[in-house]
């Protein structure tokens, strides 16, 4: 299995651009997750979705986040307009049903917002 | 209070010492107990996990949770170059909340 499946790796885009991170979970895996990593908070939660419906979507900042899973196999969370304080690592994880303990981690988006 | 608390280091240490990792937390209705690494420039993987309470081992590895006093730790026995990363506690319930209650995560650096 390739992983959980995240693109692009590095993007760098200007303040008040549309910015669109892809994700691909594993195949099987029920629960796709999206986290943004900074040094100063850590790993929070923006939204989770099981089988493709958004469960908990209490962590998306604002309205200019918002994320989509229009089937299981692929999901985008969306930032627009952009600003510089949503640079971050943006990860995407799965897990599946009855396994509370394991996520699988995407590689990351490392987004610089300028 | 903060659910979890992690101090975030840096720990340095020389290769082959062991290495003990805490994180204290404050809800007992948690029941799941994981230790994440994470490389530079990579997402977290999991490491290893603990139900409920007492110790686990695996390889150079052990997870124990004391739940009396609410606080969980991960040794690292002969530690090794290859070891430096970031160690991040999580901890969660069963049940239909998914979400990981997560600490910041400790660097940890071992000197060959």
């Amino acid at each position: 299995d390739a992983g959980v499946i995240q693109s692009p790796r590095h993007e760098v885009t200007e303040m008040g651009q549309e910015v669109t991170l892809r994700c691909k979970p594993i195949s099987g895996h029920d629960y796709l997750f999206w986290y943004r990593q900074t040094m100063m908070r850590g790993l929070e939660l923006l939204i989770y979705f099981n089988n493709n419906v958004p469960i908990d979507d209490s962590g998306m900042p604002e309205d200019r986040f918002s994320a989509k899973m229009p089937n299981a196999s692929f999901s985008t969370l969306k930032i627009q307009p952009s600003e510089p304080r949503d640079s971050a690592v943006y990860f995407c994880a799965s897990s599946q049903t009855g396994i509370y303990y394991g996520y699988t981690f995407g590689s990351g988006t490392r987004l610089t917002v300028v | 209070q903060k659910e979890v608390e992690q101090d975030p280091g840096p720990l340095s240490v020389p290769e082959g010492a062991i290495v003990s990792l805490n994180c204290t937390y404050s809800n007992s209705a948690f029941q799941y107990f994981m230790w994440y690494r994470q490389y530079s420039r990579k997402g977290p993987e999991l490491l290893m996990y603990t139900y409920s309470s007492g110790n686990k081992e695996d390889g150079r590895f052990t997870a124990q949770v004391d739940k009396s006093s609410k606080y969980i730790s991960l040794f690292i026995r002969d530690s090794q170059p290859s070891d430096s990363a970031t160690y991040l506690c999580a901890i969660t319930n069963a049940g239909n909340n998914r979400k990981l209650i997560w600490g910041l995560g400790t660097s940890l650096a071992v000197n060959p």
